[in-house]
């Protein structure tokens, strides 16, 4: 029972190369997010996807795209990465979107350090 | 999202209750309050929500006041491996979760 499988779990990239982070869950979720969380800080929503073939930004999308590719798997793209990118990135899901009453599941997460 | 308050730490001897605490004063009558923790460097972890019922699982226990304004968190026997942060959250209906700082529980031997 895998759940939340985020790759790579660590990547480190030059200013302006791009890369991919991967994720997939295993539960039949229907909504899926990607967050970033900088040292001392929270969470912070990067973009989310409250249904397949949905996509929507959450509070700091700049600098990233994302791709639902199907209902398991949620990827999330840097173009053209900068050093304020340096950070931890956590892919989720949950069964419904929004929902008061919905809880979510969290990846291991990916550490990416931009030079 | 309600605003939540949470004090930035606290500790507990291992074997003890850990209680911590969280203000909600604006929470409205339909949000239930969420809490999570985050072990140093893995991902956010659900333990329990409630609406206005005190609940319980096997990690821990929610106790929210009559008014609703404020909650408690009780891990009834910490161990070390309780070291975190841990984050109270109150989402609002199609909203999406919002993470604070939360509150870093120390667990000492």
């Amino acid at each position: 029972n895998a759940g939340v499988t985020q790759t790579p779990k660590f990547q480190v990239l030059k200013t302006g190369q791009s890369m991919t982070l991967q994720c997939a869950q295993d539960m039949n979720h229907n909504s899926m997010y990607w967050y970033r969380q900088d040292p001392g800080m929270g969470l912070r929503l990067i973009y989310y996807s409250a249904s397949e073939g949905t996509t929507d930004k959450g509070e700091v999308p700049n600098g990233y795209n994302v791709s639902r590719l199907n209902k398991r798997e949620f990827s999330l793209r840097l173009e053209s990465a900068a050093p304020s990118q340096t950070s931890v990135y956590f892919c989720a899901s949950s069964e419904y979107w929004g929902g008061s009453n919905e809880k979510l599941f969290f990846g291991s997460g990916t550490q990416l350090s931009v030079l | 999202d309600a605003k939540t308050t949470q004090p930035p730490s606290m500790d507990c001897a291992e074997g003890r209750a850990a209680n911590l605490p969280c203000n909600h004063s604006t929470i409205s009558g339909n949000e239930y309050v969420y809490w999570y923790r985050q072990i140093h460097s893995q991902g956010p972890q659900y333990i329990i929500h409630g609406l206005k019922n005190n609940e319980t699982n096997e990690m821990a226990s929610l106790i929210i006041t009559e008014d609703r304004k404020s909650s408690t968190l009780i891990l009834p026997h910490a161990t070390l491996r309780d070291t975190a942060v841990y984050y109270c959250i109150v989402p609002l209906a199609n909203s999406k979760l919002t993470f604070g700082k939360g509150i870093t529980l120390s667990v000492r031997p």
